[in-house]
Protein backbone atom coordinates (compact mmCIF):
# COMPACT_ATOMS: atom_id res chain seq x y z
CA UNK A 1 0.00 0.00 0.00
CA UNK A 2 1.08 3.60 -0.20
CA UNK A 3 3.43 4.78 2.66
CA UNK A 4 4.93 8.41 3.57
CA UNK A 5 8.92 7.89 5.19
CA UNK A 6 10.08 10.66 7.16
CA UNK A 7 13.74 9.85 8.06
CA UNK A 8 14.59 12.41 10.95
CA UNK A 9 12.65 11.95 14.05
CA UNK A 10 14.10 15.03 15.82
CA UNK A 11 15.58 17.75 14.15
CA UNK A 12 17.15 20.83 16.13
CA UNK A 13 18.59 23.71 14.89
CA UNK A 14 19.62 27.38 15.99
CA UNK A 15 17.14 30.23 15.49
CA UNK A 16 18.11 31.70 11.98
CA UNK A 17 19.75 28.73 10.23
CA UNK A 18 17.89 27.06 6.92
CA UNK A 19 15.07 24.39 7.82
CA UNK A 20 14.89 21.35 5.34
CA UNK A 21 12.64 18.47 6.84
CA UNK A 22 12.96 15.35 4.53
CA UNK A 23 9.51 13.71 2.95
CA UNK A 24 9.78 10.56 0.23
CA UNK A 25 6.47 8.55 -0.51
CA UNK A 26 5.58 5.37 -2.19
CA UNK A 27 2.65 5.04 -4.02
CA UNK A 28 0.94 3.50 -7.01
CA UNK A 29 -1.14 6.05 -8.48
CA UNK A 30 0.26 8.38 -10.64
CA UNK A 31 -1.49 11.31 -9.12
CA UNK A 32 -1.12 11.81 -5.42
CA UNK A 33 -1.53 14.98 -3.36
CA UNK A 34 0.88 15.66 -0.92
CA UNK A 35 0.39 17.77 2.40
CA UNK A 36 2.30 18.98 5.43
CA UNK A 37 0.93 19.30 8.39
CA UNK A 38 2.12 20.88 11.15
CA UNK A 39 1.16 20.41 14.82
CA UNK A 40 1.99 22.91 17.64
CA UNK A 41 2.08 21.64 21.78
CA UNK A 42 -1.39 20.88 22.88
CA UNK A 43 -2.79 21.87 19.73
CA UNK A 44 -4.39 20.35 16.61
CA UNK A 45 -2.23 19.66 13.34
CA UNK A 46 -2.83 22.43 11.21
CA UNK A 47 -2.32 22.21 7.45
CA UNK A 48 0.78 24.40 6.03
CA UNK A 49 1.49 23.27 2.46
CA UNK A 50 -0.21 21.13 -0.12
CA UNK A 51 0.61 20.22 -3.78
CA UNK A 52 -0.54 17.65 -6.24
CA UNK A 53 1.51 19.64 -9.25
CA UNK A 54 4.86 18.07 -10.41
CA UNK A 55 7.77 20.12 -9.99
CA UNK A 56 5.55 23.90 -9.30
CA UNK A 57 6.85 25.16 -5.70
CA UNK A 58 4.11 26.29 -3.34
CA UNK A 59 4.34 28.73 -0.36
CA UNK A 60 3.36 29.56 2.92
CA UNK A 61 4.08 31.49 6.37
CA UNK A 62 7.48 31.08 4.88
CA UNK A 63 7.75 27.50 4.25
CA UNK A 64 7.75 25.83 0.70
CA UNK A 65 7.73 23.15 -0.70
CA UNK A 66 8.37 21.02 -4.36
CA UNK A 67 6.71 17.67 -5.65
CA UNK A 68 8.81 15.59 -7.45
CA UNK A 69 7.95 12.82 -8.91
CA UNK A 70 10.63 11.76 -10.60
CA UNK A 71 11.99 11.14 -6.96
CA UNK A 72 8.65 10.81 -5.14
CA UNK A 73 9.84 13.22 -2.59
CA UNK A 74 7.61 16.67 -1.25
CA UNK A 75 10.86 18.06 1.36
CA UNK A 76 9.73 21.32 3.55
CA UNK A 77 11.97 23.98 3.73
CA UNK A 78 12.48 27.51 5.12
CA UNK A 79 15.28 29.91 4.89
CA UNK A 80 15.49 31.39 7.86
CA UNK A 81 14.02 29.22 11.09
CA UNK A 82 12.34 31.09 13.95
CA UNK A 83 11.48 30.10 17.37
CA UNK A 84 7.98 29.67 16.97
CA UNK A 85 8.72 27.15 14.16
CA UNK A 86 9.14 24.13 16.79
CA UNK A 87 6.47 21.96 16.34
CA UNK A 88 5.87 18.55 15.52
CA UNK A 89 5.85 18.30 10.67
CA UNK A 90 4.34 15.61 9.59
CA UNK A 91 3.95 14.72 5.28
CA UNK A 92 0.77 12.75 4.31
CA UNK A 93 -0.06 11.82 1.31
CA UNK A 94 -3.69 11.18 -0.60
CA UNK A 95 -4.20 9.04 -3.47
CA UNK A 96 -6.16 10.87 -5.79
CA UNK A 97 -9.28 8.58 -6.01
CA UNK A 98 -9.52 8.62 -2.43
CA UNK A 99 -9.91 10.84 0.52
CA UNK A 100 -8.15 9.15 2.97
CA UNK A 101 -4.26 10.35 4.22
CA UNK A 102 -1.55 8.09 4.67
CA UNK A 103 0.89 9.69 7.42
CA UNK A 104 4.28 9.93 7.80
CA UNK A 105 6.31 9.51 11.49
CA UNK A 106 6.46 13.26 11.75
CA UNK A 107 9.91 14.97 12.49
CA UNK A 108 9.79 16.96 15.72
CA UNK A 109 11.72 20.68 14.85
CA UNK A 110 13.44 22.36 17.70
CA UNK A 111 14.39 25.67 16.73
CA UNK A 112 17.01 27.27 19.72
CA UNK A 113 18.12 30.38 19.93
CA UNK B 1 -9.42 29.25 10.98
CA UNK B 2 -11.89 26.89 11.29
CA UNK B 3 -11.79 24.61 14.12
CA UNK B 4 -12.85 20.92 15.07
CA UNK B 5 -13.94 20.03 18.50
CA UNK B 6 -13.44 17.23 20.23
CA UNK B 7 -14.96 15.93 23.96
CA UNK B 8 -13.19 14.43 25.55
CA UNK B 9 -9.58 15.41 25.91
CA UNK B 10 -8.72 12.31 27.94
CA UNK B 11 -10.82 9.59 28.79
CA UNK B 12 -9.73 6.65 30.84
CA UNK B 13 -11.88 3.42 31.30
CA UNK B 14 -11.73 -0.45 31.94
CA UNK B 15 -11.55 -3.02 29.26
CA UNK B 16 -14.86 -4.19 28.19
CA UNK B 17 -16.51 -1.43 28.50
CA UNK B 18 -17.87 1.25 25.53
CA UNK B 19 -16.87 4.18 25.12
CA UNK B 20 -17.91 7.06 22.85
CA UNK B 21 -15.50 9.93 21.38
CA UNK B 22 -17.35 13.12 20.24
CA UNK B 23 -16.68 15.04 17.26
CA UNK B 24 -17.99 18.70 16.57
CA UNK B 25 -16.86 19.41 12.70
CA UNK B 26 -16.70 22.75 10.89
CA UNK B 27 -20.17 23.27 10.52
CA UNK B 28 -20.28 23.25 6.60
CA UNK B 29 -18.19 19.98 6.31
CA UNK B 30 -19.90 17.14 4.61
CA UNK B 31 -16.85 15.17 4.78
CA UNK B 32 -15.27 13.28 8.23
CA UNK B 33 -12.56 10.92 9.20
CA UNK B 34 -11.24 8.92 12.31
CA UNK B 35 -7.53 8.59 12.51
CA UNK B 36 -5.84 6.87 15.35
CA UNK B 37 -2.19 7.31 16.39
CA UNK B 38 -0.95 4.92 19.08
CA UNK B 39 2.45 6.33 21.21
CA UNK B 40 5.25 7.04 19.30
CA UNK B 41 4.22 5.91 15.63
CA UNK B 42 2.34 7.53 12.88
CA UNK B 43 -1.76 8.71 12.50
CA UNK B 44 -3.17 5.82 11.12
CA UNK B 45 -6.49 6.33 8.85
CA UNK B 46 -9.97 4.43 10.25
CA UNK B 47 -12.63 5.70 7.99
CA UNK B 48 -14.40 8.31 6.49
CA UNK B 49 -18.09 8.56 6.29
CA UNK B 50 -19.96 11.19 4.22
CA UNK B 51 -24.07 11.33 3.93
CA UNK B 52 -24.90 8.91 6.69
CA UNK B 53 -22.37 5.95 5.39
CA UNK B 54 -19.18 5.01 5.82
CA UNK B 55 -16.97 5.34 2.48
CA UNK B 56 -13.87 3.93 3.18
CA UNK B 57 -12.41 1.83 6.27
CA UNK B 58 -9.08 0.38 6.97
CA UNK B 59 -8.27 -3.16 8.88
CA UNK B 60 -8.10 -0.93 12.22
CA UNK B 61 -11.49 -0.28 11.72
CA UNK B 62 -12.43 -3.53 13.93
CA UNK B 63 -16.27 -4.72 13.71
CA UNK B 64 -15.91 -3.35 17.28
CA UNK B 65 -15.68 0.06 15.96
CA UNK B 66 -18.90 2.12 14.32
CA UNK B 67 -19.53 5.71 13.55
CA UNK B 68 -22.83 7.88 13.05
CA UNK B 69 -23.50 11.30 13.13
CA UNK B 70 -27.09 11.65 14.26
CA UNK B 71 -29.39 14.61 12.60
CA UNK B 72 -26.11 17.15 12.20
CA UNK B 73 -25.08 16.33 15.78
CA UNK B 74 -21.56 15.05 16.87
CA UNK B 75 -19.57 12.81 14.34
CA UNK B 76 -19.32 9.75 17.31
CA UNK B 77 -16.77 7.04 16.85
CA UNK B 78 -17.99 4.56 19.50
CA UNK B 79 -15.95 1.22 20.10
CA UNK B 80 -17.76 -1.87 22.13
CA UNK B 81 -16.46 -3.29 23.68
CA UNK B 82 -12.93 -1.74 24.18
CA UNK B 83 -9.57 -3.59 24.03
CA UNK B 84 -6.52 -2.60 25.43
CA UNK B 85 -5.04 -2.11 21.92
CA UNK B 86 -7.42 0.37 21.69
CA UNK B 87 -5.42 2.69 23.48
CA UNK B 88 -4.28 5.82 21.69
CA UNK B 89 -4.52 9.43 20.45
CA UNK B 90 -8.03 9.42 18.18
CA UNK B 91 -7.60 12.20 15.70
CA UNK B 92 -10.84 13.36 13.78
CA UNK B 93 -11.02 15.27 11.01
CA UNK B 94 -13.67 17.20 8.34
CA UNK B 95 -13.29 18.63 4.96
CA UNK B 96 -16.24 20.70 2.45
CA UNK B 97 -14.60 18.33 -0.02
CA UNK B 98 -13.13 21.40 -1.72
CA UNK B 99 -9.30 22.29 -1.98
CA UNK B 100 -8.12 18.73 -2.77
CA UNK B 101 -10.44 17.63 0.41
CA UNK B 102 -8.15 19.57 2.93
CA UNK B 103 -8.93 17.97 6.18
CA UNK B 104 -9.10 20.11 9.19
CA UNK B 105 -8.10 18.06 12.47
CA UNK B 106 -9.20 18.14 16.08
CA UNK B 107 -7.21 18.37 19.01
CA UNK B 108 -7.71 14.34 19.97
CA UNK B 109 -8.73 12.49 22.43
CA UNK B 110 -6.38 10.33 24.16
CA UNK B 111 -7.83 7.50 25.30
CA UNK B 112 -6.51 4.91 27.36
CA UNK B 113 -8.17 1.45 28.05
CA UNK B 114 -6.98 -0.69 31.31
Amino acid sequence: GDSVTQTEGLVTLTEGLPVMLNCTYQTIYSNPFLFWYVQHLNESPRLLLKSFTDNKRTEHQGFHATLHKSSSSFHLQKSSAQLSDSALYYCALRESSGQKLVFGQGTILKVYL
Amino acid sequence: GPKVLQIPSHQIIDMGQMVTLNCDPVSNHLYFYWYKQILGQQMEFLVNFYNGKVMEKSKLFKDQFSVERPDGSYFTLKIQPTALEDSAVYFCASSSGLGGFEQYFGPGTRLTVL
